[in-house]
C-alpha cells in the first residue's frame, strides 16, 4: 500500500531535549515536505526536499532542522524544543512534478513542556 | 507567489450543494490549483485539481474563471460525512523553489 509513515503518533517532551519526528515514503517520490499546523493558521510549510542531499526552506524553518540521506526518509529535528512548536506536524511526499497530489502522513502531535 | 483566501467556515444541510471559493489573484501562468479534504486526526487528502474552465470527478467539481484568480470547489449533495476542512492549494515554481502556499482552510459543517 502507497503511503508515508510519521513516527511518533505522539509526543510529549520537555523544553530542550533533542527530539527527531521520522518520516518514510514507500512510492519512490522526490519531493518531501514538512508542515505544522495551528489553530487559525492552516498549514505551513517548514522545510521540503527536492530530492536526496537537497533541502530548502519553507515558510516557518526557525528551530528546526532536517535531512535527506535517502529517498524514502526524511526527518524532523528539533535541536533544542521549545513549547511554542507545540504543533501537529505533517510529512508529505510527491513525485517530481508537484502538479501531481500530495500524500500526506497521518501527523505527529507534539507537545513541548 | 500565489497567495489563497479562503472563508473561514460554511454551513451546511445534508443533501445541498455546497461552493467553496478560493482567492489567488497572483496566480502564475503555469500554476495549478489544486483542493485538499483534512477530517480530524488524519493528513489532508486530495480531492481535484484543475488549470481553467471546469474539472469534475466522482467526488467533487472545480470551476476557474478565464483569469484564473479564483476557483470554487463545488460538492454536490453533502452527506453529514462531508464534514471536513478543505484547503485551497497553488504550486508555485518561483526562483525560490516550491513554495505550497495553503489557504488557511474553510471548516465545512454539514447538519442534518
Amino acid at each position: 500500500e502507497a503511503q508515508v509513515t510519521q513516527n511518533p503518533r505522539y509526543l510529549i517532551t520537555v523544553t530542550g531535549k533533542k527530539l527527531t519526528v521520522t518520516c518514510s515514503q514507500n512510492m519512490n517520490h522526490e519531493y518531501m515536505s514538512w508542515y505544522r499546523q495551528d489553530p487559525g493558521l492552516g498549514l505551513r510549510q517548514i522545510y521540503y526536499s527536492m530530492n536526496v542531499e537537497v533541502t530548502d526552506k519553507g515558510d516557518v524553518p526557525e528551530g528546526y532542522k532536517v535531512s535527506r540521506k535517502e529517498k524514502r526518509n526524511f526527518p524532523l529535528i528539533l535541536e533544542s524544543p521549545s513549547p511554542n512548536q507545540t504543533s501537529l506536524y505533517f510529512c508529505a511526499s510527491s513525485s517530481r512534478d508537484l502538479n501531481s497530489p500530495l500524500h500526506f502522513g497521518n501527523g505527529t502531535r507534539l507537545t513541548v513542556t | 507567489l500565489a497567495k489563497t483566501t479562503q472563508p473561514i467556515s460554511m454551513d451546511s444541510y445534508e443533501g445541498q450543494e455546497v461552493n467553496i471559493t478560493c482567492s489567488h489573484n497572483n496566480i502564475a501562468t503555469n500554476d495549478y490549483i489544486t483542493w485538499y479534504q483534512q477530517f480530524p486526526s488524519q493528513g489532508p487528502r486530495f480531492i481535484i485539481q484543475g488549470y481553467k474552465t471546469k474539472v469534475t470527478n466522482e467526488v467533487a467539481s472545480l470551476f476557474i474563471p478565464a483569469d484564473r484568480k479564483s476557483s470554487t470547489l463545488s460538492l454536490p449533495r453533502v452527506s453529514l460525512s462531508d464534514t471536513a476542512v478543505y484547503y485551497c492549494l497553488v504550486v508555485s515554481n518561483s526562483n525560490s523553489g516550491y513554495a505550497l502556499n495553503f489557504g488557511k482552510g474553510t471548516s465545512l459543517l454539514v447538519t442534518p
